[in-house]
């Protein structure tokens, strides 16, 4: 497609409820990122998969989430047990290249998660 | 840890001035400063900077980087009201494990008013 595209938009779910959230890149873009984007913050970087490979999970919060990609294109984040403090927008961004290669980030639109 | 500064955090002006926003930051394995802009939605790319004293410009907006004072700093010029948004500095850095993730500031909020 000619962005990357996030869905839903805006996910509303009861404490202690699952979520999954999709993102779909730029076709062809090797790389994929996950961020977390807290009201009035910069984004914060969950996790990175190059292809179908999950390279960095070194920003997941805790064990409740979990994300995949497992043909390399589309990914999911998914979210166990949904706690208040994890309402916020989830953005997805994909890369290019897998390597460095003065290639920017672009992102999606973002998923506005609310945890009641 | 990394760590991205950014101000400052709001600022508001009248359509035609100049605005300058900053960015300091202190990360280890450097590779690339960005600037994004956020209105409602996607962070959308503004400029990528790697090396020091090149001005990036285009149209009204313009950006340069000084690797060794760690910062970099955003122009506006002639603002417009559809300037207003949030901005948002990133650093690019080499994580250990190959993801060159981007680490932001609390970004800089710009109202321009007509």
């Amino acid at each position: 497609g000619a962005g990357v595209s996030q869905s839903p938009r805006y996910k509303v779910a009861k404490r202690g409820q699952d979520v999954a959230l999709r993102c779909d890149p730029i076709s062809g873009h090797v790389s994929l990122f996950w961020y977390q984007q807290a009201l009035g913050q910069g984004p914060e970087f969950l996790t990175y998969f190059q292809n179908e490979a999950q390279l960095d999970k070194s920003g997941l919060p805790s064990d409740r989430f979990f994300a995949e990609r497992p043909e390399g294109s589309v990914s999911t984040l998914k979210i166990q047990r949904t706690q208040q403090e994890d309402s916020a927008v989830y953005l997805c961004a994909s890369r290019q290249t897998g390597e460095y290669s003065n290639q920017p980030q672009h992102f999606g639109d973002g998923t506005r998660l609310s945890i009641l | 840890e990394d760590k991205v500064v950014q101000s400052p955090l709001s600022l508001v002006v009248h359509e035609g001035d100049t605005v300058t926003l900053n960015c300091s930051y202190e990360v280890t394995n450097f590779r690339s400063l960005l600037w994004y802009k956020q209105e409602k939605k996607a962070p959308t790319f503004l400029f990528m900077l790697t090396s020091s004293g090149i001005e990036k410009k285009s149209g009204r907006l313009s950006s340069i980087l000084d690797k060794k004072e760690l910062f970099s700093i955003l122009n506006i010029t002639a603002t417009q009201t559809g300037d207003s948004a949030v901005y948002l500095c990133a650093v690019e850095a080499n994580s250990g494990a190959g993801s060159y993730q981007l680490t932001f500031g609390k970004g800089t909020k710009l109202s321009v008013i007509p």
